[in-house]
């Protein structure tokens, strides 16, 4: 285990259903980060959560909304999916200024049919 | 625009060997460069880092990376290469707009074959 937590680690979804990605890390972190990865394409950042305020937002379709109740946890609300959207979704974690960069989770394998 | 290039897609080189992945870098200022490895369906794992001091900077599983400011390189080395090391590297480096972020490289995928 990293110390970041992501679950599911697989999920199959159709298009019209509604699912939640969770993410959780107990590192004393207080920034939080997705990124979504496609096979033969960049890591894309989607979202950045800085203190629990959104501070980044990567021109990310409506159908992908993030959430930061609070500094260990971090949700990703998925709705009315494209199969396109299938991809790791990756969450990461840090100190808001470090120069330690991230720790990972290990992922969720998202499957939209 | 800050960034970082990984001029390969995939490496390939027998166990045994020494094996070289490269990273070239274009930032302003001081750049904190990183190297992480992913595994098949697995995230990201640190391996190391360089922020200021000794250009050669020593990091997990034997990997060592050199620092280049002329040539504004970071690659990835060891010198003996193992089957289990057979992965997707990514080089990042990070960038500061009130918060940190990093900003990655494309990846280069690593075979290492008997």
């Amino acid at each position: 285990e990293t110390g970041v937590t992501q679950t599911p680690r697989h999920l199959v979804m159709g298009m019209t259903n509604k699912k939640s990605l969770k993410c959780e890390q107990h590192l004393g972190h207080n920034a939080m980060y997705w990124y979504k990865q496609s096979a033969k394409k960049p890591l894309e950042l989607m979202f950045v959560y800085s203190l629990e305020e959104r501070v980044e937002n990567n021109s990310v379709p409506s159908r992908f909304s993030p959430e930061c109740p609070n500094s260990s946890h971090l949700f990703l609300h998925l709705h009315t999916l494209q199969p396109e959207d299938s991809a790791l979704y990756l969450c990461a974690s840090s100190q808001l200024i470090s120069a330690y960069g991230y720790t990972f989770g290990s992922g969720t394998r998202l499957t939209v049919v | 625009a800050q960034s970082v290039a990984q001029p390969e897609d995939q490496v390939n080189v027998a166990e045994g060997n020494p094996l070289t992945v490269k990273c070239t870098y274009s930032v302003s200022g001081n750049p904190y460069l990183f190297w992480y490895v992913q595994y098949p369906n697995r995230g990201l794992q640190f391996l190391l880092k360089y922020i200021t001091g000794d250009n050669l900077v020593k990091g997990s599983y034997g990997f060592e990376a050199e620092f280049n400011k002329s040539q504004t390189s970071f690659h990835l080395k060891k010198p003996s290469a193992l089957v289990s090391d057979s992965a997707l590297y990514f080089c990042a480096v990070r960038v500061l707009t009130g918060f940190q972020k990093l900003v990655f490289g494309t990846g280069t995928r690593l075979l290492v074959s008997p």
